[in-house]
């Protein structure tokens, strides 16, 4: 049973471009959370999908936009690139209305130039 | 808001044991534990739910005082294999069973030397 996978696991932007990341969730579950780690910091939460809707968001932007496909996959899209959103960017998956251990991927390593 | 950690880093021998506390200025409903190696995903440890309730790893207890918004990770006889950054993750209020978020604090960098 594959876990959470997330693509591509490096990217290297410069400011003002555009980038979408991508996550497939593990079988069995419905929700996926996105959160944004800087380097020596917690994971910080960007926002919450569930039934293709967004249900939470953190205190981000609206550069930083996502979606969720019926199959429960998501993508986190960040516009206008600055070189402050360099950071490992992690996908969660978990199963709604129930409190586990949320699964993470391994990530994506985002550089802005 | 970010709940607090402490220590910052703490350094052991194997098999001495540590305390990692976590605070919150808010009312929880939940705390969540979480381990993580340099360049990995972070890993799931232990959920304390307010009313008592804990599910989690075999090795590893914790502690959730509703009333002081702190909890406590207590590893004991410590193992190489502990070394990483722990960090908490709070929920605060209740969503009503539906979806919730995790406020994760800036972590605590634990290393275990032979």
């Amino acid at each position: 049973d594959a876990g959470v996978t997330q693509s591509p696991t490096h990217l290297i932007k410069t400011r003002g471009q555009q980038v979408t990341l991508r996550c497939s969730p593990k079988s069995g579950h419905d929700t996926v959370s996105w959160y944004q780690q800087a380097l020596g910091q917690g994971p910080q939460f960007i926002f919450q999908y569930y039934e293709e809707e967004e249900r939470q968001r953190g205190n981000f932007p609206d550069r930083f936009s996502g979606h969720q496909f019926p199959n429960y996959s998501s993508e986190l899209n960040v516009n206008a690139l600055l070189l402050g959103d360099s950071a490992l960017y992690l996908c969660a998956s978990s199963r709604t209305g129930i409190r586990e251990k949320l699964f993470f991927g391994s990530g994506t390593q985002l550089s802005v130039l | 808001q970010q709940p607090v950690q402490s220590p910052q880093a703490v350094i052991l021998r194997e098999g001495e044991d540590a305390v990692i506390n976590c605070s919150s200025s808010k009312a929880l409903y939940s705390v969540h534990w979480y381990r993580q190696k340099h360049g990995e995903a972070p890993v799931f440890l232990m959920i304390l739910l307010k009313g008592g309730e804990q599910k989690g790893h075999e090795k590893i207890s914790a502690s959730f005082n509703e009333k002081k918004q702190q909890s406590s990770l207590y590893l004991t006889a410590s193992q190489l294999s502990y070394s990483g950054t722990y960090f908490c993750g709070t929920e605060t209020g209740w969503s009503g069973g539906s979806n919730y978020k995790l406020t994760f604090g800036k972590g605590t960098l634990l290393t275990v030397n032979p």
